[in-house]
C-alpha cells in the first residue's frame, strides 16, 4: 500500500522565480492538504483540495495556488518567490473531505537564494 | 481561533524511562479531535495517536498514551520504555471538524543509551 508522495525531494530556486510542487496521495484518499514547515517551526496550514476545488485555505497569500488532478494528484504553484518561502512543504492526504486523520508525505525542501 | 502551545522546547530521557510531552489548547468548541505526530530527523511526519473530543477515554497506542483533560484544554503524551528510535520532534495538533491541522511548535525527544 503505498503512502503518500511527493516530489521532487529538494529544489534550489531564486527570487522571483515560480515552482511547482507534486503530491500523490495514499491509495484510496481523495483529499490533499499542504503545510509549510518552516526550520525550526511547526507546519502552517496552506490549503486543502477535495474534487478537485480548494476547499480551505490558510493565511497565505495569493502567490500560493494549487491544482487537483481527476486522479487525486495535487500540485501547488508558487509564483514570484522570496527568500522567505524557502522551507519543507508538506502534502497530507485523508480518506474524505470529512475525514479527521491526515497522513503526511515526506515533503520537499525549497530553498530560495 | 484555536492556539496550540507545547512549553517544552525539548526533551531528554534515558532508554527504558518514561517522559511526558505536555500540551495545552484554546478553544471554544466542544466537538474537535487531537494528535500527536512524530518528525524523526527523516522529516517524515509520522502519525502516533489521535483522540476524539467527545470521548472521555483516553487513547493509547503501545508504547504510547495520552492524558486528555478537557476541561483544562490539555493533552499530554506519554512514552513509556524509550526506545533510541523514539528520538525526534513531537507536535501536538488540533482539528476543529475537518480540514486544517493546527500545529504547535513541537517538543525535541532525545532518548540516550
Amino acid at each position: 500500500d503505498a503512502g503518500v508522495t511527493q516530489s521532487p525531494t529538494h529544489l534550489i530556486k531564486t527570487r522571483g522565480q515560480q515552482v511547482t510542487l507534486r503530491c500523490s496521495p495514499k491509495s484510496g484518499h481523495d483529499t490533499v492538504s499542504w503545510y509549510q514547515q518552516a526550520l525550526g517551526q511547526g507546519p502552517q496550514f496552506i490549503f486543502q483540495y477535495y474534487e478537485e476545488e480548494e476547499r480551505q485555505r490558510g493565511n497565505f497569500p495569493d502567490r500560493f495556488s494549487g491544482h487537483q488532478f481527476p486522479n487525486y494528484s495535487s500540485e501547488l504553484n508558487v509564483n514570484a518567490l522570496l527568500l522567505g518561502d524557502s522551507a519543507l512543504y508538506l502534502c497530507a492526504s485523508s480518506l474524505s473531505v470529512a475525514a479527521d486523520t491526515q497522513y503526511f508525505g515526506p515533503g520537499t525542501r525549497l530553498t530560495v537564494l | 481561533a484555536q492556539t496550540v502551545t507545547q512549553s517544552q522546547p525539548e526533551m531528554s530521557v534515558q532508554e527504558a524511562e518514561t517522559v511526558t510531552l505536555s500540551c495545552t489548547y484554546d478553544t471554544s468548541e466542544s466537538n474537535y479531535y487531537l494528535f500527536w505526530y512524530k518528525q524523526p530527523p527523516s522529516r517524515q511526519m509520522i502519525l502516533v495517536i489521535r483522540q476524539e473530543a467527545y470521548k472521555q477515554q483516553n487513547a493509547t497506542e503501545n508504547r504510547f498514551s495520552v492524558n486528555f483533560q478537557k476541561a483544562a484544554k490539555s493533552f499530554s503524551l506519554k512514552i513509556s520504555d524509550s526506545q533510541l528510535g523514539d528520538t525526534a520532534m513531537y507536535f501536538c495538533a488540533f482539528m476543529k471538524g475537518w480540514g486544517k491541522l493546527q500545529f504547535g511548535a513541537g517538543t525535541q525527544v532525545v532518548v540516550t543509551p
